[in-house]
């Protein structure tokens, strides 16, 4: 059971947009900065979203992030392909003295 | 462009230590800004942060393996190294080396090596 809560999946034709959640507490979410990262299939993880909302140079403006108190959300619009994989969040946890990874999304595009 | 690998057995036999060494390319080890990290992905399953290493010796573990685990540096090689004793079929895993970076977020990562914990 993951410190931070995920939907196993969500799925959504192509070219439209998709929220994917994440649920986590005070003493992580609700004080720390939140990452988002994309895993292809058989790949390493890659860094999305940075400091809540913040993307890394070369990341799509496809993809944004946003935070309110224990929840974040990463967005994806203009469905590809391409963009089937999992999404994980993470952040610092206060609480346990450690980095927290939520138990990731698998995203389909239809 | 930085860039890291990871490096050792791909096969450890139960009870025995873990070791695996992540090689830095590209940018310095001994920047002020970084941690040098390790991270584990069970068989189809979510990832699991092991700890990390600044260039001044200090370590943080996750709190679930601090009992079994030491991770180390060697500045001039541009490589830390990862050790997980006593290890059991449940540390079977992908394991990542990454970088977390002064946005506090894992912003580079090795490709991952496969480690079997069988006899």
């Amino acid at each position: 059971q993951s410190v931070l809560t995920q939907p196993p999946s969500v799925s959504e034709a192509p070219r439209q947009r998709v929220t994917i959640s994440c649920s986590g507490s005070s003493s992580n979410i609700g004080n720390n900065a939140v990452n988002w990262y994309q895993q292809l299939p058989g790949k390493a993880p890659k860094l999305l979203i940075y400091y809540d909302d913040l993307l890394p140079s070369g990341v799509s403006d496809r993809f944004s992030g946003s935070k309110s108190g224990t929840s974040a959300s990463l967005a994806i619009s203009g469905l590809q392909s391409e963009d089937e994989a999992d999404y994980y969040c993470a952040t610092w946890d206060d609480s346990l003295n450690a980095w927290v990874f939520g138990g990731g999304t698998y995203l389909t595009v239809l | 462009q930085v860039q890291l690998q990871e490096s050792g057995p791909g096969l450890v036999k139960p009870s025995q230590t873990l070791s695996l060494t992540c090689t830095v390319s590209g940018g310095s080890i001994s920047s002020d800004a970084h941690y040098w990290s390790w991270i584990r992905q069970h068989p189809g399953k979510g990832l699991e942060w092991i700890g990390y290493i600044h260039f001044t010796g200090t370590t943080y573990y996750n709190p679930s393996l601090k009992s079994r685990v030491t991770i180390s540096l060697d500045t001039p090689m541009h490589q830390f190294s990862l050790k997980l004793n006593s290890v059991t079929a449940a540390d079977t895993a992908v394991y990542y080396c990454a970088r977390r970076g002064g946005t506090y977020s894992f912003d580079y990562w090795g490709q991952g090596t496969l480690v079997t914990v069988s006899s």
